[in-house]
C-alpha cells in the first residue's frame, strides 16, 4: 500500500521560529507537492518538485521554501513563522504523466503563537 | 480564472439514505476531474478520476458523473453509512501532460446521523 508520511500530526511554534515540515513517500514518485488547507479556501499549492534538487513555486510561496535532496523526501521550511501561517499542511506525491491521482499524507496541523 | 464550486457547503442525512453532491467548474483546458474524501484530521483520499470522455464512474457505493458540456460533476452516495461522514472535495485538472494545474473546490461537509 502506497504511503506518504508526514513527520508530525500537530505542531505548535512561536512567531519568528524556523519550522521544518518533513514528508517522505515510499512509492518512488518523481512529483511531490506541498499544500496548505484553510477553511473556506480549499487547498492551495505552496511549492512542488518534479525531481531531486528541482523546485517550482506554486500559488502562495511567500514565506516558505522547500528542499528536495532525495527523491523520497520533500521538506517545507517556514523561514520565520508568523501567525498567518497557522494552517493544515498537506504533502502529496504522484507519478509523472496525466491520469494519476495524488496520494496525500495525513497532514500537519501547525499553530503559530 | 479557473474555478471550482461545490454545493452544498454542508449536508446532514440519515444513515441509509442516498445523497448527491455537486461540482461546477470553469477550467480550461480540461484534463480530468477527481473526487476525494477527507476524513477529519486526515489527508484526502481519491475516490474517482474522470477524463473528458467518461460520463459515469463507480467505486462501490460512490458514483461520479461528468457532463463536460455543462461543466458539471456530481457524486452520488448510495445507502449512506456513518463512515461516509467526511468532507468531499472536487478537484479539476487543467493543462497538458507535464504541465497540469489543479484547482480545488472548498468541499462539501457530509454528516451521517444514525
Amino acid at each position: 500500500d502506497v504511503k506518504v508520511t508526514q513527520s508530525s500530526r500537530y505542531l505548535v511554534k512561536r512567531t519568528g521560529e524556523k519550522v521544518f515540515l518533513e514528508c517522505v513517500q515510499d512509492m518512488d514518485h518523481e512529483n511531490m507537492f506541498w499544500y496548505r488547507q484553510d477553511p473556506g479556501l480549499g487547498l492551495r499549492l505552496i511549492y512542488f518538485s518534479y525531481d531531486v534538487k528541482m523546485k517550482e513555486k506554486g500559488d502562495i510561496p511567500e514565506g516558505y521554501s522547500v528542499s528536495r535532496e532525495k527523491k523520497e523526501r520533500f521538506s517545507l521550511i517556514l523561514e520565520s513563522a508568523s501567525t498567518n501561517q497557522t494552517s493544515m499542511y498537506l504533502c502529496a506525491s504522484r507519478p509523472p504523466g496525466s491520469g494519476y491521482g495524488y496520494t496525500f499524507g495525513s497532514g500537519t496541523r501547525l499553530t503559530v503563537v | 480564472k479557473n474555478q471550482v464550486e461545490q454545493s452544498p457547503q454542508s449536508l446532514i442525512i440519515l444513515e441509509g439514505k442516498n445523497c448527491t453532491l455537486q461540482c461546477n467548474y470553469t477550467v480550461s483546458p480540461f484534463s480530468n476531474l477527481r473526487w476525494y474524501k477527507q476524513d477529519t484530521g486526515r489527508g484526502p483520499v481519491s475516490l474517482t478520476i474522470m477524463t473528458f470522455s467518461e460520463n459515469t464512474k463507480s467505486n462501490g457505493r460512490y458514483t461520479a458523473t461528468l457532463d463536460a458540456d455543462t461543466k458539471q460533476s456530481s457524486l452520488h452516495i448510495t445507502a449512506s453509512q456513518l463512515s461516509d461522514s467526511a468532507s468531499y472535495i472536487c478537484v479539476v485538472s487543467a493543462g497538458f501532460v507535464g504541465n497540469e494545474k489543479l484547482t480545488f473546490g472548498t468541499g462539501t461537509r457530509l454528516t451521517i446521523i444514525p
